[in-house]
């Protein structure tokens, strides 16, 4: 498989619980991005990483999201004490570098109930 | 106001015909511009990456970008039933954190 590949597909979770996604890039991507889809609108910016250096974070990113991507390779995102508003698509898209088209996984829809 | 408009739609039209779906925007840094497909509960799906003023065509699929009016376009010809999905835009700065700033998505159905 050569595409962009998120984990789990779907997450339900309690108010108040923490979660972990995880991406696993395309092979040789060096820029990772995450971002937030909400129901009938385009994506938002979440964070991006330059290899293992995480390089912006938006605003949206409260101090309850944290993202690492060690070694460069995989990424988490990791959303503690969630709220109802947390509910979103969470995806995770990848390029080879700064100025090439980016690829999208399948995304990670989380419901907080 | 938005740096990106899109008109959500819904746009409904039937097989065969020649959709257009456009784009607007504020900030005249943008320089690339892109087109994704996102089927139901899928991750978007790039479409078309173009730089320059001008067209570009892959298949039944055109791409058009005016810099001067800060307006794209995406023209599908021979509209299948298969393209019905959402088609959002997308444009990254030359400089700064390239990361992509989208439209809201113009929901499309092609009616058989």
């Amino acid at each position: 498989d050569t595409g962009v590949s998120q984990d789990p597909r779907h997450k339900i979770t309690k108010r108040g619980q923490n979660v972990t996604f995880r991406c696993d890039p395309i092979s040789e991507h060096n820029r990772l991005y995450w971002y937030r889809q909400t129901l009938g609108q385009g994506p938002e910016f979440l964070t991006y990483f330059q290899n293992e250096a995480q390089l912006e974070k938006s605003r949206l990113l409260s101090d309850r999201f944290s993202a690492e991507r060690p070694k460069g390779s995989f990424s988490t995102l990791e959303i503690q004490r969630t709220e109802q508003g947390d509910s979103a698509m969470y995806l995770c898209a990848s390029s080879l570098n700064i100025n090439t088209e980016a690829f999208f996984g399948q995304g990670t829809r989380l419901t907080v109930v | 106001q938005k740096e990106v408009e899109q008109d959500p739609g819904p746009l409904s039209v039937p097989e065969g015909a020649i959709v257009s779906l456009n784009c607007t925007y504020s900030n005249s840094a943008f320089q690339y511009f892109m087109w994704y497909r996102q089927y139901s509960r899928k991750g978007p799906e790039l479409l078309m990456y173009t730089y320059s003023s001008g067209n570009k065509e892959d298949g039944r699929f055109t791409a058009q970008v005016d810099k001067s009016s800060k307006y794209i376009s995406l023209f599908i010809r021979d509209s299948q039933p298969s393209d019905s999905a959402t088609y959002l835009c997308a444009m990254v700065r030359f400089q700064g954190a390239q990361k992509l700033v989208f439209g809201q998505g113009t929901r499309l159905t092609i009616n058989p």
